[in-house]
Formats: C-alpha cells, structure tokens, sequence
C-alpha cells in the first residue's frame, strides 16, 4: 500500500553514464515533482509536473529531464552524469488546490545516487 | 528569489519544549510547510499554516506570522524519536515547495 515509490533505492555508477529513476504514486494526485538533497541535506526543486504543465527550475542542467507515460509516474532520466550529480533525489505527489487547502505533498523513500 | 532561514542546529534535554524558527522573504506565498525528516528517510508532512496564527496539532505546533515572514514550530514533552530535521518550506505559486535548509534537532536525556 505503498503511496509513493521509487526505483531503484541505491544507484551507483561512473560518470558520463546515462541512468533513469522511477517513480509511482497510486494516491490519484495530479501533480508529481522531483527533489534533489545535496551533502548538505538542502532540499531543493528540480522539477514539478502535471497533466497541463512543466515546470522546471532554471537552475537545473539540461542533461536531466523528466518523462511522464501516465498521471501515476514521473520518471527521471540523467545524461552524461557528472561527479557533483551524487546526492538522494526524492519524488513527491500532491493534488491540487487552491488554499486553505494544503496540497500536502507525499514523498518517496529516495534514490541514493553515487557517481564515481 | 527565494531565501528561507532557520538554524542549522539545536539540542534539547528529553521532556523539555523547543521553538524553532524559520524566517522567510519569497516571491509568492501560498502557505508555509513544516516537515521531518529522520536520517536516511523521506520528509514527512508535519504542519500547515496559511493565515497567522497558531496551529496545535498534539504535541507539535505551528505559528506564523505573514506580516513578519516568520515561523515556528514548538515541539513538546520531547521524546528521543523526536530527533531529526526539521525542514520549514514555503508554498509560492500553485505547486512548489522551496526549502529551507532544514534544523537538525538533537534529543538528550
């Protein structure tokens, strides 16, 4: 009864490689996002995504990009990894709202990504 | 831009009440977030404030003050499971979430 999962939990391959990260939510959100937790524990948003629009943050390489087959995933694929990429990346869903409503969004267990 | 403040570090003594703030000037408010997150694992959703005032939730609460850009968060009759970091996020625009760096709090007998 997992509400948001990810695959694999522990990635860790040489760089210049291209990898992908799955993820799934059965909660029936509309919005799906990926998150990036450097060293230092610092969240930050890479991507947010919905049926209608995607957003994505100008600071992010080009060599990442998001692909959605359906409403339930929102994988993430990484060209030409590079040694700073090594960090957790988290996906997370909400359902959209206008407040008070809070669009709590639900987070996955992490992608351990170690570049070498 | 967005800049979001809180403490990197705080240690309290088990049963004993801790305040952490968290100040915030961002383009765009649309509610202001706190989460935990213990070491190795996902952040969980903790509280939501979106107009001022003191949300109670058990033994967490959460205050904010929009005129201000300031929130806390004050955890009580604190219990060793309670260390972890504390992540305060704002909400601007639709959807997004911008984080601050995160407090972690440390629980000791």
């Amino acid at each position: 009864d997992t509400a948001v999962s990810q695959t694999p939990k522990y990635l860790v391959t040489q760089m210049g490689n291209d990898k992908s990260i799955k993820c799934e939510q059965n909660l029936g959100h509309d919005t799906m996002y990926w998150y990036k937790q450097d060293s230092k524990k610092f969240l930050k948003i890479m991507f947010s995504y919905n049926n209608k629009e995607l957003i994505i943050n100008e600071t992010v390489p080009n060599r990442f990009s998001p692909k959605s087959p359906d409403k339930a995933h929102l994988n993430l694929h990484i060209n030409s990894l590079e040694l700073g990429d090594s960090a957790v990346y988290f996906c997370a869903s909400s359902q959209a709202g206008a407040p008070p409503s809070n669009n709590e969004q639900f987070f996955g267990p992490g992608t351990r990504l170690t570049v070498l | 831009g967005q800049n979001i403040d809180q403490p990197t570090e705080m240690t309290a003594t088990e049963g004993a009440i801790v305040q952490i703030n968290c100040t915030y000037q961002t383009s765009g408010f649309n509610g202001l977030f706190w989460y935990q997150q213990h070491a190795g694992e996902a952040p969980t959703f903790l509280s939501y404030n979106v107009l001022d005032g003191l949300e109670e939730k058990g033994r967490f609460s959460s205050f904010l003050s929009r005129s201000k850009g300031y929130s806390y968060l004050l955890l009580k009759e604190l219990q060793m499971k309670d260390s972890a970091s504390y992540l305060c996020a704002v909400k601007t625009g639709a959807n997004n979430l911008f984080f601050g760096t995160g407090t972690r709090l440390t629980v000791i007998p």
